[in-house]
């Protein structure tokens, strides 16, 4: 079965700052899906970045980046320049290549301070 | 485009009462998903739909939890007794296809409270 892990339960950042957010998981598969979705406080979950085990270039967006180390199964998330409205529940989530079935970590609530 | 809806946003229901939870999907979403998010833990799957069947059920606890989606479109999802343990946010979320990667989409949540 896979697994997520998010060591960091809490972190907060300065605002400008940049921020890493840990993510492992665990997996036989070879090809499969990573995501970081977001969820503001009292609002919906949305998706931040998304990472194709095939690929081995880093996906970026924006302020948002990831490093992605497939062989130790590492998936952390950077924010660049965190901003207040970054504040909010980080989750890693893993999903297979063929099916739809995501499997979350417990997230990271992370707080930008002004 | 309008989002994934979810209704009632609040619920608070003793403990062998039944509730029931609506959700309406992104239109042309082919499948749907139901999870339960405990407070302090990610989001775990209950149920998925593409169109109006069942693709995993696996981890939906038949004994007292139901979901169905007439016509492919809304969804509900019961619970009947519900149990302390059932306290939780329940989400809904849809994606266009039912291939791995397509993104989901989050509708904001069901709180239930059960006393």
């Amino acid at each position: 079965a896979q697994t997520v892990t998010q060591s960091q339960p809490e972190m907060s950042v300065q605002e400008a700052e940049t921020v890493t957010l840990s993510c492992t998981y665990d997996t036989s598969e070879s090809n499969y899906y990573l995501f970081w979705y977001k969820q503001p406080p009292s609002r919906q979950m949305i998706l931040v970045i998304r990472q194709e085990a095939y690929k081995q270039q880093n996906a970026t967006e924006n302020r948002f980046s990831v490093n992605f180390q497939k062989a130790a199964k590492s998936f952390s998330l950077k924010i660049s320049d965190s901003q207040l409205g970054d504040t909010a529940m980080y989750f890693c989530a893993f999903m297979k290549q063929l099916v739809s079935d995501m499997r979350f970590g417990a997230g990271t609530r992370l707080t930008v301070k002004p | 485009e309008a989002g994934v809806a979810q209704s009632p946003r609040y619920k608070i229901i003793e403990k062998r009462q039944s509730v029931a939870f609506w959700c309406n999907p992104i239109s042309g979403h082919a499948t749907l998903y139901w999870y339960q998010q405990i407070l302090g833990q990610g989001p775990k799957l209950l149920i998925q739909f593409q169109n109006n069947g069942v693709v995993d059920d696996s981890q939906l606890p038949k004994d007292r939890f139901s979901a169905e989606r007439l016509k492919g479109v809304d969804s509900t999802l019961k619970i009947q007794p519900a149990k302390l343990e059932d306290s939780a946010v329940y989400l809904c979320a849809s994606s266009f296809g039912l291939a791995g990667g397509d993104e989901q989409y989050f509708g904001p949540g069901t709180r239930l409270t059960v006393t």
